[in-house]
């Protein structure tokens, strides 16, 4: 699986959008995008994935570069619940293959 | 449904006796895994089952971890024996990739000290 990198930690303004980076310069074709984030003391949970196209839910918003080599996932309206871990996955979409591998992930503090 | 279960949430041990970690995944959920969480070493999967059946044990540590899951609905994590080092807290998550659906839900975690 390719591996992701992500800042360490990064602030946002609670109301304001929030926009976590994360780079996939050796993704495969095959290869999707997955963010879980990890609230304090909680299981990790399931955000938002894509492959190529840029894909929006309730949560977030993630968007992906043409060349698919980076990524960036949206919170639209940051409130002080999304102070938690977030981690960018890359991981093959098939059933074969379903482990998710996590990196150290980005820290995001939402300020008041 | 109540979402993966596991149990207990807390366990203190001391070194050298066994440990037995439990998780019941959701129902009808084809993919399990378990995972180790430490501040130094991340999250880190363990092993992982695709229909019960073991798939990757690549992650376990030693010897001393075991993993099994007997039917679909059950699933344990065996440490023994323990050791300080092993304080952790273990998660257990499951999966329906089966059905191209990719989520993964995962329990509330046991958190575990060895003393």
């Amino acid at each position: 699986d390719a591996k992701t990198t992500q800042p360490t930690s990064m602030d946002c303004a609670e109301g304001r959008a929030a926009n976590l980076p994360c780079n996939h310069s050796t993704i495969s074709g095959n290869e999707y995008v997955y963010w879980y984030r990890q609230i304090h003391s909680q299981g990790p949970q399931y955000i938002i994935h894509g492959l190529k196209n840029n894909e929006t839910n309730e949560m977030a918003s993630l968007i992906i570069t043409e060349d698919r080599k980076s990524s960036t996932l949206i919170l639209p309206h940051a409130t002080l619940r999304d102070t938690a871990v977030y981690y960018c996955i890359v991981r093959f979409g098939s059933s074969n293959t379903g482990k998710l591998i996590f990196g150290q992930g980005t820290t995001l503090q939402v300020k008041p | 449904d109540a979402g993966v279960i596991q149990s207990p949430r807390h366990e203190v041990t001391e070194m050298g006796q066994e440990v037995t970690l439990r998780c019941k995944p959701i129902s009808g959920h084809d993919y399990l895994f378990w995972y180790r969480q430490t501040m130094m070493r991340g999250l880190e999967l363990l092993i992982y089952f695709n229909n019960n059946v073991p798939i990757d044990d690549s992650g376990m540590p030693e010897d001393r971890f075991s993993a099994k899951m007997p039917n679909a609905s059950f699933s344990t994590l065996k440490i023994q024996p323990s050791e300080p080092r092993d304080s952790a807290v273990y998660f257990c998550a499951s999966s329906e990739w089966g059905r191209g659906i990719t989520e993964a839900f995962f329990g509330q975690g046991t958190r575990l000290t060895v003393v």
